[in-house]
């Protein structure tokens, strides 16, 4: 059990510049999520897979987000056309069943 | 729509000593989880403990319990022999499940110093 692992760990990018987050799950683990934290808030909820589907995308992720896990591995998320409030950290969890969800360290975005 | 809420942005407690931090929540569900998560600086997110909404005993994990009052919504945790590691933002969070989706509903946070 190595982790949920998320890469890269900081990204500073320039205003209207596409960004893209990976976030490999705990082994074995079907079910995966990503959320949003800014700073002296809890995290929210961004949208969740369970293997490769899709179920559900919360009304935080506007038509600039995507995320996908192909094969229901890996997920990626992407952030086309970035603004200044997407300033945050993504935090990506995974978890098998009914498991108690297991975190990554996160990747932290800075707009210029 | 569930909410949770934790009223206590800071807290502080002297080494050794105990501390209880607060949560209520709303919800219509009749059986369901609830969380604490503890989030050291510049760390990951570490489940601390876990409740099952129909079971009546509280949850304990070592040097941490819960206080869960079903009725009144409340989900307070308590550290006891606090220690310096105990350090961090603790979150409380809600397992919503609906139309086989899942997520967790977290509250603001509450910021623990321990005191040497």
């Amino acid at each position: 059990d190595t982790g949920v692992s998320q890469d890269p760990r900081h990204k500073i990018t320039k205003r209207g510049q596409n960004v893209t987050f990976r976030c490999d799950p705990i082994s074995e683990h079907n079910r995966l999520y990503w959320y949003r934290q800014t700073l002296g808030q809890g995290p929210e909820f961004l949208t969740y897979f369970q293997n490769e589907a899709q179920l559900e995308k919360s009304r935080l992720l506007s038509d600039r987000f995507s995320a996908e896990r192909p094969k229901g591995s890996f997920s990626t998320l992407e952030i086309q056309r970035t603004e200044q409030g997407d300033s945050a950290m993504y935090l990506c969890a995974s978890s098998r069943d009914n498991q108690p969800q297991h975190f990554g360290d996160g990747t932290r975005l800075s707009i210029l | 729509a569930q909410t949770v809420t934790q009223s206590q942005p800071e807290m502080s407690v002297q080494e050794a000593e105990t501390v209880t931090l607060s949560c209520t929540y709303d919800t219509s569900e009749s059986d369901y989880y609830l969380f604490w998560y503890k989030q050291p600086p510049s760390r990951q997110m570490i489940l601390v403990i876990r409740q099952e909404a129909y079971k009546q005993q509280n949850a304990t994990e070592n040097r941490f319990s819960v206080n869960f009052q079903k009725a009144a919504k409340s989900f307070s945790l308590k550290i006891s022999d606090s220690q310096l590691g105990d350090a961090a933002m603790y979150f409380c969070a809600y397992r919503r499940i609906q139309g086989g989706s899942e997520k967790l509903v977290f509250g603001k946070g509450t910021k623990l110093t321990v005191n040497p």
